[in-house]
């Protein structure tokens, strides 16, 4: 069946230090990848996706993700952590195929960010 | 351009009262869906809607039904609620009818059912 495992469920970092959050994904086809922030209160917004092509993936905010096929991991990633990135993030896999057409999300990593 | 609203923002309701969740879209998207979102379990899915006219289960739609009633609107019914059904609800929509595209989410909808 498809999941997706997001390991750390609350992360704190010092403001200025580098993120990395984890994300495996199980998933039998080839995986279409997203990774999402939700603010307090807020939706969801996208940061950025992977369909195909180049593995490192750029996205808004200064996120970058990585994804590796062979670890079946999707991990996120930021050089220097902003107080403003403390929100909760969530990894996706898009399942499609027919009429078919949805995401499977992670449990979610908390982020807090110390000054 | 609105994106993807919700209505109500948030809602209190008794056990055994019925209300529904409404949504709209403004970007032409063919598909919409409706997620549950509660503590330590990520996000849901409850029904989706490929298309106008069709409407398919996700992993859990018990106690909830849908109506696909256009291209822009998609609401979730809750016919007699329970507390378990105590959550924040998001919508969203995609375009296209098939393959990889990005969903896009409404602010979400915070039900406490007493």
């Amino acid at each position: 069946a498809q999941s997706v495992t997001q390991p750390d469920i609350h992360i704190t970092v010092s403001e200025g230090a580098s993120l990395e959050l984890r994300c495996n994904y199980s998933y039998g086809a080839t995986p279409y990848l997203f990774w999402y922030v939700q603010s307090p209160g807020q939706g969801l917004q996208l940061l950025l996706k992977y369909f195909s092509g180049d593995t490192l993936v750029q996205g808004i905010k200064g996120f970058e993700a990585e994804f590796k096929r062979s670890q079946s991991s999707f991990n996120l990633r930021k050089p220097s952590v902003h107080w403003s990135d403390a929100a909760e993030y969530f990894c996706a896999v898009g399942i499609y195929g027919g009429a078919t057409n949805k995401l499977i999300f992670g449990t979610g990593t908390l982020l807090a960010v110390q000054p | 351009n609105a994106g993807v609203t919700q209505t109500p923002k948030f809602q209190v309701l008794k056990t055994g009262q019925s209300m529904t969740l409404q949504c709209a879209q403004d970007m032409n998207h063919n598909s919409m869906y409706w997620y549950r979102q509660d503590p330590g379990m990520g996000l849901r899915l409850i029904y989706y809607s490929a298309s106008e006219g069709t409407t398919d289960k996700g992993e859990v739609p018990n106690g909830y039904n849908v109506s696909r009633l256009n291209k822009r609107e998609f609401s979730l019914r809750l016919e007699s609620a329970a507390p378990s059904q105590t959550s924040v609800y998001f919508c969203a929509s995609r375009d296209g009818l098939a393959g990889p595209r990005t969903q896009y989410f409404g602010p979400g909808t915070r039900l406490l059912v007493l």
